[in-house]
């Protein structure tokens, strides 16, 4: 079952040219909210942990929140280096593993 | 220092054939896992183990077995490999179990596993 939908699948930015991923949820009892980066051939980095309804985190051009249904990823001004695979994942309060997304796919051209 | 490695990194191996992708964290974590990532890029998990003993055991056919000859490392064993068995398999950690602190999780670099 799809418990966590990201949306879309791919986005092409201008350097500069600010914008939002979406990562839905249908899961009841979320313990967390998590977003992780994927470089080409390597393994997911962690980038913020969200657990509760209005959380905001941020680091550097990348700012997430979380409401009860969905988290947004924002990129504030992307410059190339932020081209990656962005992965949302949910954990359940009475179920610690990691049900992941399928990914947003950002590029971003100078 | 590599916090999370894997062996080896690329792995090509005919069906029916046995083979093992190894792991070790250098992290002094407790709990490690493995996921498989297939061609439309989910990330699925497939095992956990906290302190050696297994905790998270998703419907995975009995091919796959996990061993954990002590807290640092974790590795796969694969019998009979498949087709379907082709995926890129990664590797993480995280500090402990459930909690705050423990979704934190570092992942390997990954294997590229290719069944011909």
């Amino acid at each position: 079952e799809d418990q966590v939908t990201q949306s879309p699948e791919a986005l092409r930015l201008q350097e500069g040219e600010s914008s939002s991923l979406n990562c839905s949820y249908t899961v009841s009892g979320l313990r967390g909210l998590f977003w992780y980066r994927q470089d080409p051939g390597k393994g997911p980095e962690f980038l913020f942990t969200l657990y509760s309804a209005g959380e905001e985190k941020e680091k550097e051009r990348l700012k997430a929140t979380l409401t009860k249904k969905e988290s947004f990823l924002h990129i504030t001004a992307p410059k190339p280096e932020d081209s990656a695979t962005y992965l949302c994942a949910s954990s359940l309060a009475n179920d610690y593993k990691l049900s992941f997304g399928a990914g947003t796919t950002v590029t971003v051209r100078a | 220092d590599t916090a999370v490695s894997q062996t080896p990194k690329y792995l090509v191996t005919q069906m029916g054939n046995d083979k093992s992708i190894k792991c070790e964290q250098n992290l002094g974590h407790d709990t490690m896992y493995w996921y498989k990532q297939d061609s439309k890029k989910f990330l699925k998990i497939m095992f956990s183990y906290n302190n050696k003993e297994l905790i998270i055991n998703e419907t995975v056919p009995n091919r796959f077995s996990p061993k954990s000859p002590d807290k640092a490392h974790l590795n796969l064993h694969i019998n009979s490999l498949e087709l379907g068995d082709s995926a890129v398999y990664f590797c993480a950690s995280s500090l402990q179990h459930g909690l705050a602190g423990g979704h934190q999780q570092y992942f390997g670099p990954g294997t590229r596993l290719t069944v011909t």
